[in-house]
């Protein structure tokens, strides 16, 4: 029972234009959530972060909302860019608690020139 | 180095044989996790190690899988009779790990792609 889901395996879209990347949790208890991305023959590397106790946290290009009522996240990058093509992984945690994230299955982003 | 190392970086071996994989977290890192990605799967975790606390082995797909690590610095993740499903790339991961959500942040290594044969 997959407790984070990324249901697009992929997304392609052109440089320039925004890029939404999509994440839905089934735990209501998840208060932390992550996005990592990963280039081929790499480790995931931390991208952005949002606390339960908000609903947006911008850096630079890229920006996570959360809605805890729908139980739904997602990225925004503006612009995207070449560079930008990875996997994105969305992960969760029970914030103040030790343990592992939970993952979700990734979503391949392509942005073309 | 300044990041996490994994070791080896490939490994082909025989179904039925054992295999041993090494992690070298980043130094002052108490929290080390090891997770795997089968072929168009997202991450598994296997086992999380925090200090001197004992392992959550809630991930461990089955007694085959053991890891080890030796106080806060390098583990060992350890398959015993491998099967052809435990091809993978097996990845390692440390963190601040002292129970805040910010020290979290995962950093990993770059994996060792496990091939049984």
């Amino acid at each position: 029972d997959q407790q984070v889901k990324q249901n697009s395996p992929s997304l392609s879209v052109q440089e320039g234009r925004i890029s939404i990347l999509n994440c839905d949790y089934t735990n209501s208890m998840f208060d932390y959530f992550l996005w990592y991305k990963k280039y081929p023959a790499e480790g995931p590397t931390f991208l952005i972060s949002i606390s339960s106790i908000k609903d947006k946290n911008e850096d630079g290009r890229f920006t996570v909302f959360l809605n805890k009522s729908a139980k739904h996240l997602s990225l925004h990058i503006v612009p995207s860019q070449p560079g930008d093509s990875a996997v994105y992984f969305c992960a969760a945690s029970f914030g103040g608690s030790q343990g592992n994230l939970i993952f979700g299955k990734g979503t391949k982003l392509s942005v073309k020139p | 180095g300044a990041g996490v190392s994994q070791s080896p970086s490939n490994k082909v071996t025989e179904k039925g044989k054992d295999v041993e994989l090494r992690c070298d977290p980043i130094s002052g890192h108490t929290a080390l996790y090891w997770y795997r990605q089968r072929l168009g799967q997202g991450l598994e975790f296997l086992i999380y190690f925090q200090g001197n606390s004992a392992p959550d082995k809630s991930g461990l797909p089955s007694d085959r899988f053991s890891a080890e690590r030796t106080g806060e610095s390098v583990s060992t993740l350890t398959i015993q009779r491998t099967q052809q499903e435990d091809s993978a790339v097996y990845l390692c991961a440390s963190s601040l790990g002292y129970g805040d959500p910010v020290n979290e942040k995962l950093f990993f290594g770059s994996g060792t792609q496990l091939s049984v044969l």
